[in-house]
């Protein structure tokens, strides 16, 4: 079974650039979680989807914004990038909605913000 | 605001040794609190604890949750070069039925040989 799939792995951007990640959950998972992961501050939740819609977010700027696919595929879009936000991003899938104890985390996409 | 503590920030032992992983929180709407593993990039899952005293084992690593004090511990004995990682806790919190996970900053474990 084929685990959490996140693409690109690793990227390089400028500041005012816009970036999206996407992220492949494990099949037949359909919660997607998205966190931001920085030295400083630990991993941070973004923002949840389940069945196309988001469900909880955390607190991002509005320039955060991500969807879910029909396939539960999900991206997450980064517009006006800062230096800030260089870090990792990591996406979990679980099943279903409130399994945290269930969560499968991909390895990741590195950005970082020049 | 949420907030979970972890301690010590990072610990060097030698391997054989036994180390005790500290996670203290402040939250709202407590579920469940969580123990993950990051070795390279994908932290990996180890314990969800949810009731107070019950100590969860797994081989060599166990925990403990203290609802009453608001604190957990992880404890690894005869450690190994192998279980050199970030440790991870993250308390989940429920809100009008929405769940997330609040995550502390992880202790960085380093086994010498």
């Amino acid at each position: 079974k084929a685990g959490v799939t996140q693409t690109p792995r690793y990227l390089i951007k400028t500041r005012g650039q816009q970036v999206t990640l996407s992220c492949s959950p494990i099949s037949g998972h359909r919660s997607v979680s998205w966190y931001q992961q920085t030295p400083g501050q630990g991993l941070q939740f973004l923002f949840e989807y389940f069945s196309e819609t988001q469900r909880n977010k955390g607190n991002f700027p509005g320039r955060f914004s991500g969807r879910q696919f029909s396939n539960s595929r999900s991206e997450m879009n980064v517009s006006t990038l800062e230096l800030g936000d260089s870090a990792l991003y990591l996406c979990a899938s679980s099943l279903l909605r409130g399994r945290t104890g269930e969560l499968f985390f991909g390895e990741g996409s590195r950005l970082t913000v020049l | 605001e949420d907030k979970v503590v972890q301690s010590p920030l990072s610990l060097v032992v030698h391997e054989g040794d036994t180390v005790t992983l500290n996670c203290s929180y402040e939250v709202t709407n407590f579920r469940s609190l969580l123990w993950y593993k990051q070795e390279k990039k994908a932290p990996t899952f180890l314990f969800m604890l949810t009731s107070s005293g019950i100590e969860k084992k797994s081989g060599r690593l166990s925990s403990i949750l203290d609802k009453k004090e608001l604190f957990s511990i992880l404890n690894i004995t005869a450690t190994q070069t192998g279980d050199s990682a970030i440790y991870l806790c993250a308390v989940s919190l429920t809100n009008f039925g929405n769940e997330k996970l609040t995550f502390g900053t992880g202790t960085r474990l380093t086994i010498i040989p």
